[in-house]
């Protein structure tokens, strides 16, 4: 069975444009969750999303937003980008139906320069 | 809110020693935790997760953890370290209160391996 796909690996923008990541969940995982992940903050949470609903969202300004399709395929978007949006954007996706399906796959992450 | 905490941000470890990686959480009620490796570069890989039952738990390339509730802690420990396994090394906790897609991440361990 394939894993997480992101596309792209790596993306450079300058500072007021806006981006849009790409994520393709394991066959029949339902759920995708966004994680942000930097050297001064670690790994933080920014959505979930599970049947095209967002089920979760962490600490993020409203730039960041994101959208699931009924193919469970994931995008998200960041507008207006702000140097400190440089990160490493990780997807992960579940099955999400309780115990141990809860457990999130991640994929290899899109690695974002805003320049 | 529930947090994680990995004392440890760099550990040297002789190949073959043994290893343990030390992961405090702090939580209310039974967690979902898991513990994730991460190569230079790459995404995230379940190493092993516990959700409930027996308090130790095997997982991937002969790594285990112990559950333990009473001291809150969550240790990753492998019997002979291999020069493969230098890494970064993040234990989590899943919240079933506000969903167990949000992982709260640990700052991380970084391990490095001596020949």
């Amino acid at each position: 069975k394939a894993g997480v796909t992101q596309t792209p690996r790596y993306l450079i923008k300058t500072r007021g444009q806006q981006v849009t990541l790409s994520c393709s969940p394991i066959s029949g995982h339902r759920s995708v969750s966004w994680y942000q992940q930097t050297p001064g903050q670690g790994l933080q949470f920014l959505f979930e999303y599970f049947s095209e609903t967002q089920r979760n969202k962490g600490n993020f300004p409203g730039r960041f937003s994101g959208r699931q399709f009924s193919n469970s395929r994931s995008e998200m978007n960041v507008s207006t980008l702000e140097l400190g949006d440089s990160a490493l954007y990780l997807c992960a996706s579940s099955l999400a139906t309780g115990g141990a399906s809860e457990t999130q796959y991640f994929g290899p992450g899109t690695r974002l320069l805003v320049l | 809110a529930q947090s994680v905490t990995q004392p440890d941000i760099h550990i040297t470890v002789s190949e073959g020693a043994s290893l343990e990686l030390r992961c405090n959480y702090s939580y209310g009620a039974t967690p979902y935790l898991f513990w994730y490796v991460q190569s230079p570069g790459q995404g995230l890989q379940l190493l092993l997760k516990y959700f409930s039952g027996d308090t130790l738990v095997q997982g991937i390339k002969g790594f285990e953890a112990e559950f333990k509730r009473s001291q809150s802690s969550f240790n990753l420990r492998k019997p002979s370290v291999h020069w493969s396994d230098a890494a970064e090394y993040f234990c989590a906790v899943g919240d079933g209160n506000t969903g167990f897609q949000k992982l709260v991440f640990g700052t991380g361990t970084r391990l490095l391996v001596s020949p």
